[in-house]
Order: C-alpha cells, then sequence, then structure tokens
C-alpha cells in the first residue's frame, strides 16, 4: 500500500524555468514531509522539509506547499538550473510511527539548458 | 562530521547465498534505518533500529534481518538469496526523535547484484 505517490515519474523544463515537483499523500495523520534529491550511484540527500503546521517553507531557489485538506505537497524550484537534474523524492512521517519514513517512487528531473 | 558510510559499495552474489552489509551512522545518531530502492518501487522501508532495538519494520520476508551494534552501527543480512533482491539498499541515519527535524541522512548504498 503506497501511501506517498509520486504520480509523474519525469518531468523536463527549460532552464530559468519553473520546476514544480507533485506528491499525494493518504495518511492522514503524517505530521512532518521531506523533499530529498538523488543523483545516480549516490544516497539521497535532504533538500526541504515542511510541519503541518505550516503550509509553505522556503530555501533559496527551493519552495515547498503544503495542502492538508488536499493531502498534496509540491515542490518548486525556480530558477531550474541544470545541476537540479536528479530524481526527486518526497517523504512522510507521522508521530504515532516513530522515525518511520515513507517515500514516493521518484520524480525524474531534467533540466534542459 | 563524517557522513553515513557503507561497506561494500558493490557485491554480487548468486541465489541462495547470504549476504551481510554494514552502516556507520553519523556519530551521535542513534537510529538507522534500511531501505530497498528497485527502479519503479521508489525506496521500499525494511526496518529501523534505534538503541539496538528494532523499533519499526517493513512488510519484507523473514530472510531480510538486521542489527545494531552499541556503537549505533547497523548490519543488515539477507538469507537464501532470490534474483528479486538485486537492488540498491541503503541505509539512513538520523537522531531517531519523531517529529519535525529529524531529518535521515543517506549513505552511498550497497548495490547487490543476484545472479
Amino acid at each position: 500500500d503506497q501511501q506517498v505517490k509520486q504520480n509523474s515519474p519525469s518531468l523536463s523544463v527549460q532552464e530559468g524555468r519553473i520546476s514544480i515537483l507533485n506528491c499525494d499523500y493518504t495518511n492522514s495523520m503524517f505530521d512532518y514531509f521531506l523533499w530529498y534529491k538523488k543523483y545516480p550511484a549516490e544516497g539521497p540527500t535532504f533538500l526541504i522539509s515542511i510541519s503541518s503546521i505550516k503550509d509553505k517553507n522556503e530555501d533559496g531557489r527551493f519552495t515547498v506547499f503544503l495542502n492538508k485538506s488536499a493531502k498534496h505537497l509540491s515542490l518548486h524550484i525556480v530558477p531550474s538550473q541544470p545541476g537540479d537534474s536528479a530524481v526527486y523524492f518526497c517523504a512522510a512521517s507521522a508521530r504515532n510511527t516513530g522515525n518511520q519514513f515513507y517515500f514516493g517512487t521518484g520524480t525524474s528531473l531534467t533540466v534542459i539548458p | 562530521k563524517a557522513g553515513v558510510t557503507q561497506t561494500p559499495r558493490y557485491l554480487i552474489k548468486t541465489r541462495g547465498q547470504q549476504v551481510t552489509l554494514s552502516c556507520s551512522p553519523i556519530s551521535g545518531h542513534r537510529s538507522v534505518s534500511w531501505y530497498q530502492q528497485t527502479p519503479g518501487q521508489g525506496l521500499q522501508f525494511l526496518f529501523e533500529y534505534f538503541s539496538e532495538t528494532q523499533r519499526n519494520k517493513g512488510n519484507f520476508p523473514g530472510r531480510f534481518s538486521g542489527r545494531q551494534f552499541s556503537n549505533s552501527r547497523s548490519e543488515m543480512n539477507v538469507s537464501t538469496l532470490e534474483l528479486g533482491d538485486s537492488a540498491l539498499y541503503l541505509c539512513a541515519s538520523s537522531l531517531g526523535t519523531s517529529g519535525p527535524y529529524n531529518e535521515q541522512f543517506f549513505g552511498p548504498g550497497t548495490r547487490l547484484t543476484v545472479l
């Protein structure tokens, strides 16, 4: 049962434009959400997170939006750069599951120069 | 501060064999989680260890097991290997406290190929 879903396996964006990566979840108990970025042959690296008490968190070119009523979060990258080309995973956790994180299947982003 | 290390980086085994993978977490981190990554399946949670105790477990068969030592280093064992066990196995360490700011930091992974 996939509790965190990323329905777009891939996304291509022109350099300088906005990249929007989407993620949906089913468990209303999730209260902490994260985005990770992964390059081939490397482990995922933490990018940005958001707590359920917020609806937006910004860090430089990266902004995560959370819509709790729709159980949806998105990652915006503005402006997109070729070095952003990677696979992006969203993840979620809930206090009642301790330290267990649930990951989506990933979206492969390609930024075209 | 040194990152998460995993050994070996690459491994080739044959069906029926067993394998042990090792993970050293970031100093001070008490939680180690293991994930299996296969194409199209994302990161599938195997289990999490905290203070030498398995705290969470995913939906994997009993052939997958793990343990954690007093220095927080962890090992994962897969017995009676099957072709479908070929995957990238990732280890992640964290402080282990629930809630916000408890990010997981991943190692580079061990690429296991079963022939």
